[in-house]
């Protein structure tokens, strides 16, 4: 059974920062890899989407990677703002549907 | 890009009525649908896959007399709580797939149910 992982649990930075949020799934046999964010209250947001045979992929300050074989992701923010203040959730796709990590919330202090 | 609609967005409902949720995929058609639950502070726990015309499968531990989904067409799913309890008050989010190659899950903007 898939199980995703995301570290830290929380993270709180001050405004302007490089930063990295990890995720790490136990069964490398995936499709894609998404990276959402979440606004308290609100619904998902996708950010990027990896298929398998990617290693990474980018949206303005936001970059994703993928290490299939190491079952692990990084999700890489550039020069953070209070805006990107939020969860971020990882989520995996295989032979089944999407599983999500338990997310990283983001504080970024102006 | 592909749009999922949920409706209600928000629902307040006395314990022991039933709520329906739809799900729309509003420009393409959705073989599969999915329904996620989320607890204050949780992560979306998979409830039950529909796929359009069959009846849906449920993830262990989920009730499927108490959670009744039905995919009547290639736009649509509901997700009916029946006999709603306090502890069903959730955040329920659905999402859709068209089946393509890429296997892309596109979500709605979820329910938020109360029940009192």
């Amino acid at each position: 059974k898939q199980e995703v992982t995301q570290i830290p649990a929380a993270l709180s930075v001050p405004e302007g920062e490089n930063l990295v949020l990890n995720c790490s799934f136990t069964d490398s046999a995936i499709y894609n890899l998404q990276w959402f964010r979440q606004d308290p209250g609100k619904g998902l947001t996708s950010l990027l989407l990896i298929q398998s045979s990617q290693r990474e992929q980018t949206s303005g300050r936001l970059n994703a990677s993928l290490d299939k074989s190491s079952g692990r992701s990084t999700l890489y923010i550039a020069a953070s703002q209070p805006g990107d203040s939020a969860t971020y959730l990882c989520a995996v796709k295989g032979n089944t549907p999407l599983v999500f990590g338990k997310g990283t919330r983001l504080s970024v202090i102006a | 890009g592909a749009v999922v609609s949920q409706h209600p967005s928000w629902v307040i409902c006395k314990s022991g009525t039933s709520v329906k949720i739809e799900c729309r995929s509003l420009d393409f058609q959705a073989t599969t649908m999915f329904w996620y639950r989320q607890f204050p502070k949780q992560s979306l726990m998979l409830m039950a896959t529909s796929n359009e015309g069959s009846k849906a499968t449920y993830e262990q531990g989920v009730e499927k007399d108490k959670f009744l989904i039905n995919h009547a067409s290639l736009t649509l799913s509901t997700l009916t709580v029946t006999s709603a309890h306090p502890e069903d008050s959730s955040f329920y989010i659905c999402s859709a797939t068209t089946g393509a190659s890429s296997y892309e899950q596109y979500f709605g903007p979820g329910t938020r149910l109360t029940v009192t």
